[in-house]
C-alpha cells in the first residue's frame, strides 16, 4: 500500500478483556516496528521484526503482550487481560532497511476503562 | 541504556523568527541521525535525516557534532504551520534489533 495502515483507529476495551491491533506495512518493507505512546510521553519501543528473522521482543513490558508477523508482512499486537495502564497509541512503523528512516502508521488508540 | 535528551520546552516564538533547538545523545556508536515532526495526536513523520557535513532543506538545516555528541536543528523564518514536537532520533550500532532511540521531543509553538 502507499503508506502503513492501521487498525482500528480507535478501540475502547473493559479491563480485562484481550484485544489485537492490525498493522499492514508498506509493501516491500522488511522491518516492522510497534511501539506505544502514553500522552505526553515519548515512544516506547516495544518489538520489532525484521525478514525472517526471530523477532526482537526485549521491548514488550509483560507476558500479556505478543506480536506475530505473517508472512513477512502484516503484523498483529495482541494484549491479554487488559490492564487500565495499557491505554496508550500504539503505533507501527516499517522501514525498508533498518538502516533508513521509518513510516509510521497513524496508530490505533487504546482506552482501556 | 542508550539515551537521547531533548529540552521538552515549550518554545514559544514568534511567527518569522528562527528557533534552533539541540539533542543529546550518550552512545558515541550512534550512526544515523534524524529529526522527526509529531503533530498533536498524529504519528511521528520524518522531517529529515541529518548527516556529518549538515544538511539544509528549505527553511530547516541540521547538524551534527559527534565530538559533542549533539545535533541541533535550526528554523528560519518559522511558520505557524511550525508549531509541532520535534523528535530527536538515533540509531546506534550493536544493542539488539532496535538501534533506534528517540527522543521525548520538544514542543514548538508559533505564535502569530
Amino acid at each position: 500500500g502507499a503508506g502503513v495502515s492501521q487498525s482500528p483507529s480507535n478501540k475502547v476495551t473493559e479491563k480485562g478483556k484481550d484485544v489485537e491491533l492490525r498493522c499492514d506495512p508498506i509493501s516491500g518493507h522488511t522491518a516492522l516496528y510497534w511501539y506505544r505512546q502514553s500522552l505526553g510521553q515519548g515512544l516506547e519501543f516495544l518489538i520489532y521484526f525484521q525478514g525472517n528473522s526471530a523477532p526482537d521482543k526485549s521491548g514488550l513490558p509483560s507476558d500479556r503482550f505478543s506480536a506475530e508477523r505473517t508472512g513477512g508482512s502484516v503484523s498483529t499486537l495482541t494484549i491479554q487481560r487488559t490492564q487500565q495502564e495499557d491505554s496508550a497509541v500504539y503505533l507501527c512503523a516499517s522501514s525498508f532497511d533498518r538502516g533508513l528512516g521509518y513510516t509510521f502508521g497513524s496508530g490505533t488508540r487504546l482506552t482501556v476503562v | 541504556r542508550k539515551e537521547v535528551e531533548q529540552d521538552p520546552g515549550p518554545f514559544n516564538v514568534p511567527e518569522g523568527a528562527t528557533v534552533a533547538f539541540n539533542c543529546t545523545y550518550s552512545n558515541s556508536a550512534s550512526q544515523s541521525f534524524f529529526w522527526y515532526r509529531q503533530d498533536c495526536r498524529k504519528e511521528p513523520k520524518l522531517l529529515m535525516s541529518v548527516y556529518s557535513s549538515g544538511n539544509e532543506d528549505g527553511r530547516f538545516t541540521a547538524q551534527l557534532n559527534r565530538a559533542s555528541q549533539y545535533i541541533s536543528l535550526l528554523i528560519r523564518d518559522s511558520k505557524l504551520s511550525d508549531s509541532a514536537t520535534y523528535l530527536c532520533v538515533v540509531r546506534y550500532s550493536g544493542g539488539g534489533a532496535d538501534g533506534l532511540t528517540f527522543g521525548k521531543g520538544t514542543h514548538l509553538i508559533i505564535q502569530p
